[in-house]
């Protein structure tokens, strides 16, 4: 298993600015990944990070508005850029092991843009 | 694409009831099928799994069997505790190796009360 802390735990922002979210593993680990919570929504995967190199976004998520790091094996940030209301959520860090089978989650990041 | 659709809630019980919590599923191929839950300020843990047909996950007194043939996974508990109101998700893997296997498609979460 894995100690997942997301940091900020939660946070009011106003429409036009950005946040950074961070995830810190207490171990290395393979996969890291970033979902979203709309309010009364199911979980929606956003992107994979991809240590050194550029995240793998999916459909409907981009780069310029959800931009990625991972420098290394441990660590991994996600910025919501340009944030308006509609960005108001819950985001979540995943992280999963080479072999394993299983995935596992921080206790997310609630944001609420005003 | 994967879909999971699960039971609607809030559902609320007294304890000791039988809990049932519905699930279904579409996807290509053999996804691997997954429970989480969510307790109040906490994040997701891992509930119970299943990884081909006819596999039952279970855990804390939780159960779910994998049904290839109605494409189901329903999380099902004898005996309810106030402890284990939470929200419930649903969610399947299309993967079995690499990095696949931790991209998980998720239901909308059933919120599950009990009441003493």
């Amino acid at each position: 298993s894995a100690v997942i802390s997301q940091k900020p735990s939660r946070d009011i922002c106003q429409r036009g600015t950005s946040l950074t979210i961070q995830c810190q593993v207490d171990s290395q680990v393979t996969m890291m990944f970033w979902y979203r919570q709309q309010p009364g929504q199911s979980l929606t995967l956003i992107a994979t990070a991809n240590q050194g190199s550029e995240a793998t976004y999916e459909s409907g998520f981009v780069i310029d508005k959800f931009p990625i790091s991972r420098p290394n094996l441990t660590f991994s940030t996600l910025t919501v850029s340009n944030m308006s209301p509609e960005d108001s959520s819950i985001y979540l860090c995943s992280v999963g092991f080479s072999g394993g089978t299983e995935a596992f989650f921080g206790q997310g990041t609630r944001l609420t843009v005003v | 694409g994967n879909s999971v659709t699960q039971m609607e809630g809030p559902v609320t019980l007294s304890e000791e009831a039988f809990l049932t919590i519905n699930c279904t599923y579409t996807a290509t191929g053999y996804p691997s099928l997954f429970w989480y839950v969510q307790y109040p300020g906490e994040g997701l843990q891992l509930l119970l799994k299943a990884t081909k047909a006819d596999d039952k996950g279970s855990n804390k007194g939780f159960e779910a069997t994998y049904r290839k043939e109605t494409t189901s996974f329903h999380l099902e508990k004898g005996s309810v505790q106030v402890s284990d109101s939470a929200v419930y998700f649903c969610a399947l893997s299309q993967g079995r190796s690499g990095g696949s296997n931790y991209k998980l498609t998720f239901g909308k979460g059933t919120l599950l009360t009990v009441n003493p």
